[in-house]
């Protein structure tokens, strides 16, 4: 079956500093993973996926996301965090072939403190 | 996303009344879904429907039911509602057209089984 986990409930960093959000997937075939973004008392946003191709994926807001297919790792990137970046970030897999269904993870908080 | 609006916004209801939380989209999208998100939890699926004649159950759909009145309208009732439905309820949306496209969430409805 396949499932992404995410490892840390939280992540602290300060403005400036870069950011990674960890992502870990297990899958049965060709992985399609996602990013969303909530902010609060909002819906969830898209930022990124990776289908196929290039192994490390621009998003919005200046995010990027690297698929390690060794690691089975696909990674939340940001060189510079802002404060307005803190947020809860949810990774997801497609539930399997041919579905638009997607599989979440548990979030993880991002709190960048000034 | 504006485009995909959900009625509640917040709803506090008792144990053992019904409840209907509607979605409307004007995305134009065919496939539509609902999910809940609990603390700790992430996001899970409820029900979703590939267009108006289908609809099909997600992993937690016992306490649930949907209608799909049309392409644009997806609603998710709980028959007799208990403490343990007190939740966030998401709607999205997927294009058919498109084998990877990412789902456009609603803004959330926030529900409180007393």
């Amino acid at each position: 079956a396949q499932s992404v986990a995410q490892p840390e409930d939280q992540v602290n960093v300060a403005e400036g500093n870069p950011l990674t959000v960890k992502c870990t997937y297990s899958v049965s075939g060709n992985p399609y993973l996602f990013w969303y973004v909530q902010y609060p008392n909002r819906g969830l946003q898209f930022l990124l996926k990776y289908i196929t191709g290039d192994n490390l994926v621009k998003g919005s807001y200046g995010f990027e996301a690297e698929f390690n297919k060794s690691q089975t790792s696909f990674h939340l990137k940001k060189p510079s965090a802002l404060v307005s970046d803190s947020a809860l970030y949810f990774c997801a897999v497609r539930s399997g072939y041919n579905t638009d269904k997607l599989i979440f993870g548990t979030g993880t908080r991002l709190q960048v403190f000034p | 996303d504006a485009d995909v609006t959900q009625t509640p916004r917040n709803r506090i209801t008792k144990t053992g009344k019904r409840i209907m939380l509607e979605c409307s989209q004007t995305k134009g999208h065919d496939r539509m879904y609902w999910y809940r998100q609990d603390p700790g939890l992430g996001l899970r699926l409820i029900y979703y429907s590939f267009d108006v004649k289908d609809i099909n159950k997600g992993e937690i759909s016992d306490g649930y039911s949907v209608s799909r009145q049309a392409q644009a309208k997806f609603s998710l009732s709980l028959e007799s509602a208990i403490p343990n439905q007190t939740a966030l309820y998401f709607c999205a949306t997927s294009d058919l057209s498109g084998k990877f496209n990412e789902q456009f969430f609603g803004p959330g409805t926030r529900l409180t089984v007393l």
